[in-house]
């Protein structure tokens, strides 16, 4: 399976941009990246994914390494209500398996 | 739209009992995915099933396993449970195979 690597724990100012990296070197030609976040005594969710190019929703924008390799969720402005545990993962289309990394947890100050 | 149910939402069971956990999808959803959540480990895969068919198995014992109704609704079942089963239990669904999974809030198992 491919995994996934991430920084445990980032800090970021309120109304600041933050970026979170994200490496996943064996990702394969089928697999979508896709970024999830958990608040406390919640499921995760969906914030944002995408295959090959760049992509920009309401909440995020995800930027992918032209070798894949690699992706950043970046938060435009960070808010107080986005301090969570945020996880990249890899969905391959031929099926939901999947495989989780630890998450980076976002800590946001006032 | 009705986002993803799953009941209960806490159970205490003993060792060696067995429990079944319930997920009702979204809508028109005909992916669901089930996941292990704990402390240590982190979150888990343990299987997905699409159209009643499981597709993919994650790395459990054969104590755990699940089903598909025809209405998409799906049940994990655990058997002879161990204290290491105490967990949060979520489920997913999706509309197909990459696109995003939308999360229930969990069932929390205690396993005393």
């Amino acid at each position: 399976d491919a995994k996934t690597t991430q920084p445990n724990s980032m800090e970021s100012n309120e109304e600041e941009p933050v970026h979170l990296p994200c490496n996943h070197s064996t990702i394969s030609g089928t697999d979508y990246i896709h970024w999830y976040r958990q608040l406390p005594s919640q499921g995760p969710e969906y914030v944002i994914h995408g295959l090959t190019s760049n992509v920009n929703n309401r909440m995020a924008s995800l930027a992918i390494a032209e070798d894949r390799k690699s992706s950043t969720l970046i938060l435009h402005r960070a808010t107080l209500r986005d301090a969570a545990v945020y996880y990249c993962i890899l969905l391959n289309n031929a099926g939901n398996m999947l495989t989780f990394g630890g998450g980076t947890r976002l800590m946001v100050k006032p | 739209k009705a986002g993803v149910t799953q009941t209960p939402r806490y159970l205490i069971k003993t060792r060696g009992q067995q429990v079944t956990l319930s997920c009702s999808p979204i809508s028109g959803h005909r992916s669901v995915s089930w996941y292990q959540q704990t402390p240590g480990q982190g979150l888990q895969f343990l299987f997905e099933y699409f159209s009643e068919t499981q597709r993919n198995k994650g790395n459990f014992p054969g104590r755990f396993s699940g089903r598909q109704f025809s209405n998409s609704r799906s049940e994990m079942n655990v058997s002879t449970l161990e204290l290491g089963d105490s967990a949060l239990y979520l489920c997913a669904s999706s509309l197909r195979a990459g696109s995003p999974l939308h999360f229930g809030n969990g069932t929390r198992l205690t396993v005393t």
